[in-house]
């Protein structure tokens, strides 16, 4: 158990609906990673929060965007859902002190059906 | 735009043989990770190799990371059928963005 807890498990939905995945990190970590994880692409970067402030961004879509709230939970919003979305998402956190090790939480499975 | 590729893709082994995975680069890193994913969960991080040259052993594992820093290797010792799992090599940039690799998936069949 790495700490880090994402809601939900699972997630089925339907093309250009909007979704929300949740992620807690381990307690006292600072920053929280996306992740995007398919078949064809890999596990891929999406985007960066530090204490409340987006840090980096990576393939993030501009249908995608995330938020990391004063109690350090981070929300992962995923709009006008297209079929190629359904994939693995992942939440990572870092320690306070940001260095490189990411802990990763068990993951979101999406499906866009 | 920095890439890893990782060879092979698969690998289909039977329990008590060596195998090595491999991570390459034409970009140097500041430091290189290895993950063992399993079904349903999350990477789990295996090691962090940081110097050029460096060898790292955990267990039957042993890692290596490329002189000038752009490559590393995964080698696992008389593999058992608990060592299945996916393999992920990445590498952390300068600004501290870890690159991942697309991954080895290795079967160990008793």
């Amino acid at each position: 158990d790495s700490g880090v807890t994402q809601t939900p498990k699972h997630l089925i939905t339907a093309t250009g609906q909007r979704v929300t995945l949740r992620c807690s990190p381990r307690s006292g970590d600072l920053s929280v990673y996306w992740y995007q994880q398919s078949l064809d692409q890999g596990l891929q970067f999406l985007i960066q929060y530090y204490n409340g402030e987006e840090r980096a961004k990576g393939n993030i879509l501009e249908r995608f965007s995330a938020q990391q709230f004063p109690d350090l939970h981070s929300e992962l919003n995923l709009s006008s859902l297209e079929l190629g979305d359904s994939a693995l998402y992942f939440c990572a956190s870092s320690d306070r002190r940001g260095r490189e090790t990411q802990y990763f939480g068990p993951g979101t499975r999406l499906l866009v059906l | 735009t920095q890439l890893l590729e990782q060879s092979p893709q698969f690998l289909s082994i039977q329990e008590g043989e060596n195998l090595t995975v491999y991570c390459n680069s034409s970009s140097v890193f500041s430091s290189l990770q290895w993950y063992r994913q399993e079904p349903g969960e999350g990477p789990v991080l295996l090691v962090t190799v940081v110097t050029g040259g460096e060898v790292k052993k955990l267990k039957r594992l042993t890692f290596q990371f490329g002189d000038a820093r752009k490559d590393s290797s995964l080698h696992i010792t008389a593999a058992q059928p608990g060592d299945t799992g996916l393999y992920l090599c990445a590498g952390v940039n300068t600004g501290g963005k870890l690159i991942f690799g697309q991954g080895t998936e290795l079967s160990v069949k008793p």
